[in-house]
């Protein structure tokens, strides 16, 4: 009954070929993000969809496309991957901050991708 | 742009001593700030939160204080357990569902 799952947790491929992380979360929460941690160690984030609905995109390049089909749902699929792309892809997912309500995020246990 | 700095990568203390993790900010308008805490192969988890208008917030062990005018703030964690090694994270938001982090600091509790 984990809250915040992704799949794959390694995932070790070639320069060039697409992959997809899937990422599903229990608590029932509106938005779910997509953060990067790169090799020095800086947590950034990628995307976030609130209600299925892409809110924020940091620059990221075209290469990478988030999907959610619902609210629970958050893919991200990657195409033509290079060897800058290795590194740890987190997803998270939050309750809008509203009254009362923390501006916590709940992570997956991350995707460790490794580009050869 | 390193919005969030924590410039000490790693702390080891005894057990049973006080553990003080240190973070700088650079953006005036963060108006709150959290601190999470990873487990290797493990996603980070929620610690303790302050409010910018706040100085301090106490959660058991966890104390996390917040110096507005210095753009600081520290966690202490009292007294120190084993379970406290881990990488602690901070991170600043200004209310636009986009936390910025630190790089975070290994801390390890030395039995």
């Amino acid at each position: 009954d984990t809250a915040v799952s992704q799949t794959p947790k390694y995932l070790v491929t070639q320069m060039g070929n697409d992959k997809s992380i899937k990422c599903e979360q229990n608590l029932g929460h509106d938005t779910m993000y997509w953060y990067k941690q790169d090799s020095k160690k800086f947590l950034k984030i990628m995307f976030s969809y609130n209600n299925k609905e892409l809110i924020i995109n940091e620059t990221v390049p075209n290469r990478f496309s988030p999907k959610s089909p619902d609210k629970a749902h958050l893919n991200l699929h990657i195409n033509s991957l290079e060897l800058g792309d290795s590194a740890v892809y987190f997803c998270a997912s939050s309750q809008v901050r509203g009254e009362g309500a923390d501006e916590k995020l709940f992570f997956g246990s991350g995707t460790q991708l490794s580009v050869l | 742009d390193q919005q969030v700095k924590q410039n000490s990568p790693s702390l080891s203390v005894q057990e049973g001593r006080i553990s003080i993790l240190n973070c700088d900010y650079t953006n005036s308008m963060f108006d709150y700030f959290l601190w999470y805490k990873k487990y290797p192969a493990e996603g980070p988890t929620f610690l303790i939160s302050i409010s910018s208008i706040k100085d301090k917030n106490e959660d058991g062990r966890f104390t996390v204080f917040l110096n507005k005018s210095a753009k600081h703030l520290s966690l202490h964690i009292v007294p120190s357990q084993p379970g406290d090694s881990a990488v602690y994270f901070c991170a600043g938001d200004f209310g636009n569902e986009k936390l910025t982090f630190g790089t975070g600091t290994r801390l390890t509790i030395i039995p």
